[in-house]
């Protein structure tokens, strides 16, 4: 069974940094794309961005409204997917999920964690 | 940016048919999936390139693409269907995935 398992979210201040991280299990981790997508309180989905397998070279696409701040990264070895907020703002509270992409050839996320909770307030 | 388009709400009574749009230029050109999501879950795929639909989901659920629109249909709609949707697809380059804002379903 695919899971997806979230942690390092928090209350954070503006202008912190944060890392989160997604464990994965019951897939070949290094052969899957994965994605972080977002939800604001009371607010619908938003993509924030992608990595690739090392395989498919490993690179990272990003929304527009997070690039230059977020870093998605892998640890194949750990099964183990990362994503780096930094310069947080208030807007970036939200709801973070990790998933799969493309896990089934096609653009779409097949599995999604639960998700963890990112509050950034002073 | 790429935007796909939905209606905020649409309202049904139970037993009768549901339909949520979701429209974007790039529709054409790639596959749209649909999510169902409730209160404090992850969204649930139920819909994928355009009119399949995953093992597990009910028959109600349907989908179908006609240019720029694609649609959700759910027959029957049950008060256990009263959820928000929504469809996604990448942008016309592939790179960049998209979400429309959600529509909130509600079973009267």
């Amino acid at each position: 069974e695919v899971q997806l398992v979230e942690s390092g979210g928090g209350l954070v201040k503006p202008g912190g940094s944060l890392r989160l991280s997604c464990a994965a299990s019951g897939f070949t981790f290094s052969n899957a794309w994965m994605s972080w997508v977002r939800q604001a309180p009371g607010k619908g989905l938003e993509w924030v961005g992608r990595i690739k397998t090392k395989s498919d070279g490993g690179t990272t696409d990003y929304a527009a409204p997070v690039k230059g701040r977020f870093i998605i990264s892998r640890d194949d070895s750990k099964n183990t997917l990362y994503l780096e907020i930094n310069s947080l703002k208030t807007e970036d509270t939200a709801v973070y999920f990790c998933s799969t992409d493309r896990l089934s050839g096609y653009d779409y996320f097949d599995c999604w964690g639960q998700g963890t909770l990112v509050t950034v307030s002073s | 940016s790429y935007e796909l388009t939905q209606p905020p709400s649409v309202s049904v009574s139970p037993g009768l048919t549901a339909r949520i749009t979701c429209s974007g230029d790039a529709l054409p050109k790639q596959y749209a999936y649909w999510y169902q999501q409730k209160p404090g879950q992850a969204p649930v795929l139920v819909i994928y390139k355009d009119s399949e639909r995953p093992s597990g989901i009910p028959e109600r659920f349907s989908g179908s693409s006609s240019g720029t629109t694609v649609t959700l249909t759910i027959s029957g709609v049950q008060a256990e269907d009263e959820a928000d949707y929504y469809c996604q697809s990448p942008d016309s380059s592939g790179t960049y995935r998209v979400f429309g804002g959600g529509t909130k379903l509600t079973v009267l």
